[in-house]
């Protein structure tokens, strides 16, 4: 079965620095793209960044180009997104999600929280 | 940016009966080389990750009951629920993927009346 477990989330001050993972398993990890995705209290979804299979290409939400990177290792079978700057909007339940190449969100993560406050 | 805008943003309707969500996209999202709707739709109920229920706009996933069903093209979509369950109460979500920036409809929740 497809597993995404998301972890590395916490409490942050304003213009600190998080790196969250997702550990994927039940699939190979290497043949699919992958995005993070944010749920923030009354907001709703919004994308984040998604990274292709080989991480030539990348693509990120306007508002977090330049503080957000994401990364991954295929021979961790992990995803990663670290984080830079944080700001209170960026409060939000995180989650990773598989992809296809110009294709919906197939599989989601549980999820890990991320509070930036003083 | 494709910005979605969904409507309403809550609904109450009671078991049995239909319910239905409208989504509007600021610019099409019917892609030209393969006339596919890059429109999906999402379940999301409380403490739980997103559920993909409908892609290219009208694509049941597999797994998912066949009372739900997306329709519509270009900028103007809907997903419907022909007769609520108990356990289709959640919030819905239409997403586009047209693009490299992808977005979401603001949300909206689907209630007991």
């Amino acid at each position: 079965d497809v597993q995404l477990v998301e972890s590395g989330g916490g409490l942050v001050q304003p213009g600190g620095s998080l790196r969250l993972s997702c550990a994927a398993s039940g699939f190979t990890f290497s043949n699919y793209w992958m995005s993070w995705v944010r749920l923030a209290p009354g907001r709703g979804l919004e994308w984040v960044a998604n990274i292709k299979e080989d991480e030539s290409e990348r693509w990120y939400l306007d508002s977090v180009k330049g503080r957000f990177t994401i990364s991954r290792d295929n021979s961790k079978n992990s995803l990663y997104l670290q984080m830079n700057s944080l700001r209170g909007e960026d409060t939000a339940l995180y989650y990773c999600a598989r992809h296809n190449f110009a294709s919906p969100l197939e599989y989601w993560g549980q999820g890990t929280l991320l509070t930036v406050s003083s | 940016d494709i910005m979605m805008t969904q409507s309403p943003d809550s609904l109450a309707v009671s078991l049995g009966e239909r319910a239905t969500i409208n989504c509007k996209s600021s610019q099409s999202v019917l892609h030209s080389s393969n006339n596919k709707n890059y429109l999906a739709w999402y379940q999301q109920k409380p403490g739980q990750p997103p559920n993909l229920l409908i892609y290219w706009a009208s694509t049941r996933k597999s797994g998912v009951p066949d009372r739900f069903s997306g329709s519509g093209s270009e900028t103007d979509f809907t997903l419907t629920i022909s007769s609520l369950q108990a356990e289709d109460v959640a919030v819905y979500y239409c997403q586009q993927y047209y693009g490299f920036q992808w977005t979401f409809g603001q949300g909206t929740k689907v209630e007991i009346k």
